[in-house]
């Protein structure tokens, strides 16, 4: 059946380094992609969407991007910073139907001093 | 301030009691969704409805029940017959009927025992 994985179950990276968190996905029809940040006790959070049409997309100090060949796509981080301590995962679909997404496991994000 | 709220934000229940989960939003969004979140999975579609008196099973619908009198209101049963409820309880809405990117409450922790 269909599956998103991220590579990595915990990542801890330096105030003030770059992250990156990535995603595989096995659905090759998959043209909708979004990345959620959900701290804990809450609930996830957009950041970020891309769709197939594009392979880089920007927002405020992140970018995804996506490597639709490999069926991999990233989340990056520029100056993480101690707010950005949470579980990221991403999630895809066909045509934009929020019904069908198909969400991966999360990836959790360890900001050190 | 817009947005989606999940009551009670913990919830203890006995085996073999039905419980109901509230998510109330006033997005003015069409359509509303209740996911299931447990350690190490990823998120999983229980049931979705994409305009008030119509709702659909998603992949894990059994055990569950849901109704959708108003726009605003989408509230979630846990009956007995669910095997395994202990879990975090996630709502979400779309702006369109179906639309991606997912807006998310804040959850409710339901602990059946």
């Amino acid at each position: 059946g269909e599956s998103v994985g991220l590579h990595l179950p915990t990542l801890s990276v330096q105030e003030g380094d770059n992250s990156i968190i990535n995603c595989a996905y096995s659905n090759s029809a998959s043209d909708y992609f979004i990345w959620y940040k959900q701290e804990s006790g809450k609930g996830p959070q957009f950041i970020i969407d891309i769709r197939s049409n594009m392979d880089k997309r920007q927002g405020q100090r992140v970018t995804v991007l996506l490597n639709k060949t490999v069926k991999h796509l990233s989340l990056q981080i520029a100056a993480t910073q101690p707010g950005d301590s949470a579980v990221y995962f991403c999630a895809t679909t066909q045509g934009g139907t929020a019904s069908k997404l198909t969400f991966g496991t999360g990836t959790r994000l360890q900001v050190t001093l | 301030d817009g947005g989606i709220t999940q009551s009670p934000k913990y919830l203890f229940r006995k085996e073999g009691q039905n419980v109901t989960l509230s998510c109330e939003q006033n997005l003015n969004h069409d359509a509303m969704y209740w996911y299931r979140q447990d350690p190490g999975q990823g998120l999983r579609l229980i049931y979705y409805s994409q305009i008030v008196n119509d709702f659909q099973k998603g992949d894990i619908a059994e055990g569950y029940s849901v109704s959708r009198e108003k726009k605003e209101s989408f509230p979630l049963t846990v009956t007995s017959a669910q095997k395994n409820p202990t879990a975090f309880y996630l709502c979400a809405s779309t702006l369109g009927q179906g639309v991606a990117p997912l807006h998310f409450g804040n959850g409710t922790r339901l602990t059946v025992t």
